[in-house]
């Protein structure tokens, strides 16, 4: 059974610094998902990773897998406040029902950023 | 275009209760999710179903049933509701089990008192 660890849990920075997020699972993804979730609200897909090596950027943020270490990362270049959220990495876990894979999430990062 | 429509919103529920959890998707997906969210836990799959007719357990699946009612529409029901039930929870929907790009509903706020 797939875990997911992320860390760290809880990380406050400055507006204008760079931070990465890490995320080590624990067996064989076939992917690797990144989330982001503001408060009280629902969860926003923010990047797909589908194999090794595999980068993706969108603004201020940048993930990137290696499936041979088992691990992500989330990270971020030169904070803004809009960038305070939660941000979940997850896998898919293949469940003894057969069917639908469905994702194994981390912890989340509770981030914020202060101006 | 309304994704994934989750009803009700809120809910507050006497120990031993039971309710439905509504959830309808119109983005034609085949594979549809319950999750729950609860403070330093992540989310946590309760059951899923691979396509319309069939559903499978997830990793919490005790104290829940659902039902795969056709294709947009994948309900969670709680029989007898328990304060261990306490939590957000989240419906969400892929296209099929080879692409889980999921998308989630706007969740459920459930406490059990």
């Amino acid at each position: 059974e797939l875990k997911v660890e992320q860390n760290p849990l809880f990380l406050s920075m400055q507006e204008g610094k760079n931070y990465t997020i890490y995320c080590n699972y624990s067996t064989t993804s076939d992917r690797l998902y990144w989330y982001r979730q503001d408060p009280g609200k629902s969860l926003e897909s923010l990047f797909v990773l589908l194999s090794n090596g595999a980068v993706k950027q969108e603004g201020r943020l940048m993930a990137s897998l290696d499936t041979k270490a088992r691990l992500s990362t989330l990270h971020i270049t030169a904070a803004v406040h809009d960038l305070s959220a939660t941000y979940f990495c997850a896998g898919i876990n293949r469940y003894s029902g057969g069917g639908a894979d469905g994702l194994t999430f981390g912890k989340g990062t509770h981030l914020i950023i202060q101006p | 275009n309304a994704g994934v429509t989750q009803t009700p919103k809120f809910q507050v529920l006497k120990t031993g209760q039971s309710m439905t959890l509504q959830c309808a998707q119109d983005m034609n997906h085949n594979s549809m999710y319950w999750y729950r969210q609860d403070p330093g836990m992540g989310l946590r799959l309760i059951y899923y179903s691979a396509s319309e007719g069939t559903t499978d357990k997830g990793e919490v699946p005790n104290g829940y049933n659902v039902s795969r009612l056709n294709k947009r529409e994948f309900s969670l029901r709680l029989e007898s509701a328990a304060p261990s039930q306490t939590s957000v929870y989240f419906c969400a929907s892929s296209v099929n089990r080879g692409n889980t790009e999921a998308f989630f509903g706007q969740g459920t706020r459930l406490t059990v008192v």
